[in-house]
């Protein structure tokens, strides 16, 4: 079984400071493990993916994310923040070489301050 | 290239009604993945289909139940709707396991 949890329902940044969003996972076999943005009133769209290959996985729109095994974490960061990056963030679990059912966080709200 | 595509976009049921819910999979895909939203929470997993049969059920009842067609279109369809059943349904597809393509969702008011 998978789980996610997602520390922090609202997160608030500065324009133009540091974005960290946590999310640690539980998962009884090697996860895949993704980043979804949502926007209001639209679907998800995917950031990032770890799928077993490089532990930082560089995304869209300047996010990052590194996969740690011992903290069993998998945080979403971008250096610097705009307010374009105002929106809701899942971060999401799933068995490794299948995205067929992802098990998602309850999601992190994002607010950029000008 | 014609991505995901939801209908109807809202609507509104009352108590002990029935709706269906459609999706276009993106062109090329063959397996389309369904999820409940509800205000607040993130998406559960209800159910995928892939060549027209389910291939895998999230924990939710029987009265939620899909169709997938020969060109890989779906519907969601749900019976004797509660209050509960509020929420945005997403549609995903994808190649076989491949990553989830999401449309813009049906958002569902149950009165």
């Amino acid at each position: 079984a998978q789980s996610v949890t997602q520390l922090g329902s609202h997160v608030s940044v500065s324009e133009g400071a540091l974005v960290l969003l946590r999310c640690n996972y539980s998962s009884s076999v090697p996860p895949y493990l993704f980043w979804y943005v949502q926007y209001p009133n639209q679907g998800l769209q995917l950031l990032l993916k770890y799928t077993s290959a490089a532990t930082l996985v560089k995304g869209i729109n300047g996010f990052e994310a590194e996969f740690k095994k011992s903290e069993t974490s998998f945080h979403l960061t971008k250096p610097s923040a705009h307010m374009s990056d105002a929106a809701e963030y899942f971060c999401a679990v799933t068995p490794s070489g299948s995205a067929r059912q992802l098990t998602f966080g309850s999601g992190t709200q994002l607010t950029v301050l000008p | 290239e014609t991505g995901v595509t939801q209908s109807p976009t809202h609507l509104i049921k009352t108590r002990g009604q029935q709706v269906t819910l459609r999706c276009s999979s993106q062109s090329g895909h063959n397996t389309v993945s369904w999820y409940q939203q509800a205000l607040g929470q993130g998406p559960q997993f209800i159910f995928q289909y892939y060549r027209e049969e389910e291939n895998g059920r999230g924990n939710f009842p029987p009265r939620f139940s899909g169709l997938q067609f020969p060109n890989y279109s779906s519907e969601l369809n749900v019976n004797a709707l509660e209050l509960d059943d509020s929420a945005l349904y997403l549609c995903a597809s994808s190649f076989n396991t491949g990553e989830l393509f999401f449309g813009e969702g049906s958002r569902l008011t149950v009165l």
